[in-house]
């Protein structure tokens, strides 16, 4: 069966420094990867997607991006941290088998900006 | 367009009571429907889909959804409530315009009373 693993599961970092969160998926192949961003534990925002390696979409400019080494590795960044990068960031797959396939999302990373 | 409302931000309900959250979308063509449930710090875990065939919709935990095109709805109903059902639902519909992304719902928190 297939898995998704995100880590770490907390992170306090203070305003400024570098992030790297990290996404892995077993179990199956190409899939279809994305970043979300929930704030307040409401809606979400979708921040990349990427359906092949090396081959990023993003959604919302900022100061996040995005890369895809492997298959089934995404990994989401930044160079300098804002307050307002805080939140709880959720990676998810999705089969490339067509476009009736659901998501299936990880547990997330809590992010806290000091 | 392309949208999804959840019109109710709560909805309480006494345990053993059938449960409905509303959800209703705007899309072009025929719509593929998404179901998912948030339960505290955990990423969001599929309950069911439509894409097409029976407008009820049979998925996990005993939850169904039935999807009536006439009113443009896609509620998520379940006959007998339990306390750990208590969580965050969001409703979810293909984006017509781009097939791998979801357009989510602001969310619904369903509270059951013991």
């Amino acid at each position: 069966s297939q898995t998704i693993h995100q880590w770490p599961a907390t992170l306090v970092q203070p305003v400024g420094s570098p992030l790297s969160l990290e996404c892995t998926v077993e179990g199956t192949s190409n899939p279809n990867l994305y970043w979300y961003r929930q704030a307040a534990g409401r809606g979400l925002q979708l921040l990349f997607y990427s359906v092949g390696i090396g081959q990023i979409s993003s959604e919302v400019p900022q100061n996040l991006s995005a890369s895809r080494p492997q298959d089934r590795q995404f990994i989401l960044s930044s160079k300098k941290l804002l307050l307002s990068d805080s939140g709880f960031y959720l990676c998810a797959w999705s089969a490339f088998t067509g476009n009736n396939q659901p998501q299936h999302f990880g547990d997330g990373t809590r992010l806290s900006i000091l | 367009a392309q949208s999804v409302a959840q019109p109710e931000d709560q909805v309480n309900v006494a345990e053993g009571n059938p449960l409905t959250v509303k959800c209703t979308y705007s899309v072009s063509g025929n719509p593929y429907l998404f179901w998912y449930v948030q339960y505290p710090n955990r990423g969001l875990q599929f309950l069911l889909k439509y894409i097409t065939g029976d407008n009820l919709v049979k998925g996990s935990y005993g939850f169904e959804a039935e999807f009536n095109k006439s009113q443009t709805s896609f509620h998520l109903k379940k006959p007998s409530a339990l306390v750990s059902d208590s969580a965050l639902y969001f409703c979810a519909v293909r984006d017509m315009d781009s097939s791998y992304k979801l357009i989510f719902g602001s969310g619904t928190r369903l509270l059951v009373r013991p």
